[in-house]
């Protein structure tokens, strides 16, 4: 059973620029997370989505967004970057939404916002 | 809201001590409790987790233990090893804005000398 797959693995962008990350889940997944990961800051939520719609949102600007799509992949955007943007950028794919069961992460998009 | 806080941020034991990572939850409602592991550029796994019902659960060298009234859980890894070098995460299942979802605890790094 392949994993969770994240594309890009890493990125370069400049000040101001979008971006798209991408996130396939564990087949028969349908709930998708986002997570910021910043040194000394942990694991920070973003977003979750379940069949398409999201369900819950973490406190972050709306500059950050994300979809998901009938088959479960997830794509994240994050529009007009700042220097502070930069991270790992993690997606946990898991069978029933809202954190209860075991969640699979990905490898993470590294981003380096210049 | 939900927030987990976890100690100590850094850690460092004799190979063969043991060690042991403590982390506070803020939600009485909370009922899962995961800890995850995050080696040196890859992603986070689960090695182990407890529910709300369960006072300990114990896997070969890991163990976990929760205590519901005080809000708080803790890992116990024995006889440590130079692969237990890590960074580990605590989370705790809880209700943000009325949906439930994982919050994550800031991560412990844990360096086991030998």
């Amino acid at each position: 059973k392949a994993g969770v797959t994240q594309t890009p693995r890493y990125l370069i962008k400049t000040r101001g620029q979008q971006v798209t990350l991408s996130c396939s889940p564990i087949s028969g997944h349908r709930s998708v997370s986002w997570y910021q990961q910043t040194p000394g800051q942990g694991l920070q939520f973003l977003f979750e989505y379940f069949s398409e719609t999201q369900r819950n949102k973490g406190n972050f600007p709306g500059r950050f967004s994300g979809r998901q799509f009938s088959n479960s992949r997830s794509e994240m955007n994050v529009s007009t970057l700042e220097l502070g943007d930069s991270a790992l950028y993690l997606c946990a794919s898991s069978f029933n939404p809202g954190g209860d069961t075991e969640a699979f992460f990905g490898q993470g998009t590294r981003l380096t916002v210049v | 809201g939900e927030n987990v806080e976890q100690h100590p941020s850094t850690l460092s034991v004799q190979e063969g001590d043991s060690a042991v990572i403590k982390c506070t939850y803020s939600d009485s409602a909370s009922n899962y409790f995961p800890w995850y592991k995050q080696e040196l550029g890859k992603r986070p796994q689960l090695i182990i987790d407890i529910r709300s019902n369960v006072g300990e659960k114990k896997d070969q060298r890991i163990a976990v233990t929760l205590n519901k009234t005080a809000k708080h859980f803790s890992l116990h890894i024995t006889e440590t090893q130079p692969e237990d070098s890590a960074v580990y995460f605590c989370a705790a299942s809880g209700r943000i804005q009325g949906a439930q979802k994982l919050v994550f605890g800031q991560g412990t790094r844990l360096t086991i000398n030998p």
